[in-house]
């Protein structure tokens, strides 16, 4: 596709269940990030990818939360144990490579809502 | 990360002239300056980047201060469309995020 894509665009579930968030960034892109929005709030970074590995997790705010991407291209973002205050948008970003002039393109997130 | 500092909101009118302000007073020397903007229910969206010189593109212009310690995005003659939270974000060299503030809410009155 020619953008960031995201799934799903809408997750409703119950506290405790476990949880995949998908990113398909945009083809030839090297770095990924993932970051969440909670209602109202500006934007807060979870991690970071260039190609398979993730130099930059600092961000994760606890173990329920970690990240994997395959082939260099689609990242999947798992929360285990879903709590209420996990409930947030979902933010994927890719860019062509990690360097300060490079430009982000976001997807459209991932509503996340933990009843 | 260096921190930026926005008003929470502002106004403007359609086909004027808007003047987003930026304070980064504590920029480095090779941080670059980033702006992105949030339309509702939306990722993100790219406007404009630069380091020292004023910066021009199809979407807005970036006119950045002779000591860099604050910026200002012009959007030339305010659409509708343009209402959205601005974000001004510095990036450093040797970083490998940006790291949003709360950003500008920008109204467009028709």
């Amino acid at each position: 596709g020619a953008g960031v894509s995201q799934s799903p665009s809408n997750k409703v579930t119950e506290k405790g269940k476990d949880v995949e968030l998908r990113c398909d960034p945009i083809s030839g892109h090297t770095a990924l990030y993932w970051y969440r929005q909670s209602l109202g709030q500006g934007l807060e970074f979870l991690i970071y990818f260039q190609g398979n590995s993730a130099p930059d997790k600092s961000g994760l705010p606890s173990d329920r939360f970690s990240a994997e991407r395959t082939g260099g291209s689609v990242s999947t973002l798992t929360i285990q144990r879903t709590q209420q205050e996990d409930s947030a948008v979902y933010l994927c970003a890719s860019s062509l490579d990690r360097f300060i002039n490079e430009k982000l393109f976001f997807g459209s997130g991932t509503q996340l809502s933990v009843l | 990360d260096a921190k930026t500092t926005q008003p929470n909101s502002m106004e403007s009118n359609e086909e004027e002239p808007v003047h987003l302000p930026c304070n980064h007073s504590t920029i480095s020397g090779t941080d670059y300056i980033h702006w992105y903007r949030q339309l509702p229910s939306q990722g993100p969206e790219y406007v404009i980047h630069g380091l020292t010189s004023n910066v021009n593109n199809r979407m807005a212009s970036l006119a950045i201060a002779e000591d860099r310690k604050s910026s200002t995005l012009i959007l030339h003659r305010a659409t509708l469309r343009d209402a959205a939270v601005y974000y001004c974000i510095l990036m450093r060299t040797s970083g490998s995020r940006l790291t949003f503030g709360e950003g500008t809410q920008l109204t467009v009155n028709p």
